[in-house]
């Protein structure tokens, strides 16, 4: 069983929307984060949650807005949506914030028309 | 290689043969982590190597780093195609960013 769950899979947006990608992890970890992946560049990370708190930011855009309702859970939202944002969005945990092993989930793929 | 300038890579062997992929890394670290990304897929640690173990072995796979050189190895013993993948390596800072290289994609044929 997939131990972080990202919903949905898949999205398609059109510019100018909003959309919210979801994160949850049933790992008992106290970091998350997320990650970019595009067809043009390598997996980039966007920002770290340390006991839902905003530990480092590397998006220059404030379209993008992280969200922790809970521990265990890191949305993403996502304002104003262009063509660019197009890419597979991975979330990801550690059992702590010392940038050891992260766990990834599957991703969700957007695709902005 | 990977990182840097340097762009994705793409190997192609046959099944049973030995393989290496290379990194190297431009700022200083004491852990090179390698991950595996199989399509569809989120990226998986294969291993993590720190500065102090110049090796590290985990079944098939065998992982070097050169602290001197700043750069980093992944050997695969006895390919099987399930081991086709995007093999990244990556560094972390103490702030839990994960720096990737552009990765190198291997087909194992079988």
């Amino acid at each position: 069983d997939p131990k972080i769950i990202q919903k949905p899979k898949y999205l398609v947006a059109v510019t100018g929307s909003e959309k919210i990608l979801i994160c949850e992890q049933y790992l008992g970890h106290n970091a998350m984060y997320w990650y970019r992946q595009s067809a043009k560049k390598p997996l980039e990370f966007m920002f770290s949650y340390s006991y839902q708190k905003l530990m480092d930011n590397q998006t220059a855009s404030s379209r993008f807005q992280p969200q922790s309702s809970k521990k265990n859970h890191l949305d993403l939202q996502i304002t104003a949506l262009k063509p660019d944002d197009s890419a597979t969005y991975f979330c990801a945990s550690s059992q702590d914030y010392r940038g050891d092993t992260l766990y990834f989930g599957a991703g969700t793929r957007l695709s902005v028309l | 290689s990977q990182w840097g300038e340097e762009n994705l890579q793409a190997l192609s062997i046959q099944e049973g043969e030995d393989v290496t992929m290379n990194c190297s890394y431009k700022t200083y670290t004491t852990v090179v982590q390698w991950y595996r990304q199989k399509s569809g897929k989120g990226p998986a640690q294969l291993i993590l190597i720190r500065s102090n173990e110049r090796e590290k072995r985990s079944g098939r796979l065998r992982a070097t780093l050169d602290t001197s050189s700043q750069s980093s190895s992944l050997s695969i013993t006895g390919t099987l195609a399930t081991d086709t993948a995007v093999y990244f390596c990556a560094t972390a800072t103490n702030t839990g960013k994960l720096t990737f290289g552009d990765g190198t994609v291997l087909t194992v044929k079988p």
